[in-house]
């Protein structure tokens, strides 16, 4: 299986701060990335599918880029409604895995 | 309104099976590709199983193959999971997810655009 490691796994920053995570795969996936936000007790919603496409309703603050092996996923600036955990996730193989999360928190 | 409700879940003991359900409405479900993803108390999401829109074709995270069955039913907008031989570590909330296709540059991309509300399985004596 394809591996996916995030970075940092957790983060703190402010309201109006502009953040940045990054996620690598184990082998290139070309540009078969998506994004994910998931909030306690909710279900994932996706952000960013083909790693720099702005999933509808989504808030344009929010953008994706990388290919190959290497992504980011950015917040321009940082709103009270986007502290939540950000998941990576690869569709190049059968066998599709996620990153371990990246826990994004208030300073 | 575009909804998906799963169902089934609840406390089973080591070795037991279970079957969780997942309705879907607003959408004709025939012609999407669905996914079971879980996720264990306190950690990260981890895909479980995906199927083609007619049924014909499935795939299964290594943990699970052999154990679980992805199958759905078209006529009722349902999708299911049958799990057999339940282990400690397939406690999770479980959820169902559509996936949705983006054609690109003659690339097929896919995400996993509507979501449920989970079910938990419990696995424990």
């Amino acid at each position: 299986d394809i591996q996916m490691t995030q970075s940092p796994s957790s983060l703190s920053a402010s309201v109006g701060d502009r953040v940045t995570i990054t996620c690598r795969a184990s082998q290139s996936i070309s540009s078969y990335l998506n994004w994910y936000q998931q909030k306690p007790g909710k279900a994932p919603k996706l952000l960013i599918y083909a790693a720099s496409s702005l999933q509808s309703g989504v808030p344009s603050r929010f953008s994706g880029s990388g290919s190959g092996t290497d992504f980011t996923l950015t917040i321009s600036s940082l709103q009270p409604e986007d502290f939540a955990t950000y998941y990576c996730q690869q569709s190049y193989s059968r066998g599709i895995t996620f990153g371990q999360g990246t826990r994004l928190e208030i300073k | 309104e575009v909804q998906l409700v799963e169902s089934g879940g609840g406390l089973v003991q080591p070795g037991g099976s279970l079957r969780l359900s997942c309705a879907a409405s607003g959408f004709t479900f025939s012609s999407y590709w669905m996914h079971w993803v879980r996720q264990a108390p306190g950690k990260g999401l981890v895909w479980v199983s995906r199927i083609n829109s007619d049924g014909s074709s499935t795939s299964y995270a290594d943990s699970v193959k052999g154990r679980f069955t992805i199958s759905r039913d078209n006529a009722k907008n349902t999708l299911y999971l049958q799990m057999n031989s339940l282990r400690a570590e397939d406690t999770a909330v479980y959820y169902c997810a559509r996936e949705r296709g983006y054609s690109s540059g003659g690339y097929y991309y896919y995400g996993m655009d509507v979501w449920g509300q989970g079910t938990t399985v419990t696995v424990s004596s």
